[in-house]
């Protein structure tokens, strides 16, 4: 089955603690990228990815790394979490054919930082 | 720069009534336009996408959608609503280099029984 896998689904943190989200995605696609969702703001990209080793900034990178170094790979790395990073993330990837290509989003993870 | 903006952050709707959200796109070349939906501890599900071949496109569960250049809107419709269609509705815009989907803050769509 085609999906987007992230894990893990809930993460309770404390403030700068380092942590990972991982997401992977079985459909060999080029594109990939991470979203944040909070309430009010819809969907805020914080990182994509055009292929492997190939990441830029979205809107909101502050705080967050990223990294490519397999094709179906994508982990979100927060390296000092702090509170205003609470939110819900979704992991999303796409194929280069064409610019319409609908993205194919994972289930969300949603941390928490104390 | 590139902005999508949905009018209402909730629509109530009886069931078997018209549901009408609305989206508004600022681009200076008509973009890519998507309508994804948002059911509960779930990521977003594609309805129905714009790309330029019709101006009427016809989506998922009964869901269709109007490009209108004039207007720059990309309003979705459904004739009669279900209470399975309660959640949150997404329009987005995708610039044609395939950089960035720029999502609305969302609709949540309520239906009354």
């Amino acid at each position: 089955e085609a999906q987007v896998t992230q894990n893990p689904r809930y993460l309770i943190t404390v403030t700068g603690k380092k942590l990972t989200v991982t997401c992977s995605q079985n459909m060999n696609h080029e594109y990939m990228s991470w979203y944040r969702q909070d309430p009010g703001l819809g969907l805020r990209q914080i990182y994509y990815s055009m292929n492997v080793e190939v990441t830029d900034k979205g809107d909101v990178p502050e705080g967050y790394k990223v990294s490519r170094k397999e094709k179906r790979n994508f982990p979100l790395i927060l390296e000092s979490p702090s509170p205003n990073q609470t939110s819900l993330y979704f992991c999303a990837s796409s194929s280069f054919g064409g610019s319409s290509s609908p993205l194919h989003f994972g289930n969300g993870t949603r941390l928490t930082v104390t | 720069a590139q902005s999508v903006t949905q009018l209402g952050s909730h629509v109530s709707v009886s069931e078997g009534a018209l549901v009408l959200l609305r989206c508004n796109y600022s681009s200076s070349v008509p973009p890519y336009l998507f309508w994804y939906v948002q059911y509960p501890n779930q990521g977003l599900q594609l309805l129905l996408k714009y790309t330029s071949a019709a101006t009427l496109v016809k989506g998922i569960n009964g869901f269709e959608a109007e490009f209108k250049k004039s207007e720059t809107s990309f309003h979705l419709t459904k004739p009669s609503a279900h209470m399975s269609d309660a959640a949150e509705y997404f329009c987005a815009s995708m610039n044609t280099g395939f950089q960035k989907l720029v999502f609305g803050t969302g609709t949540r769509l309520l239906v009354s029984p």
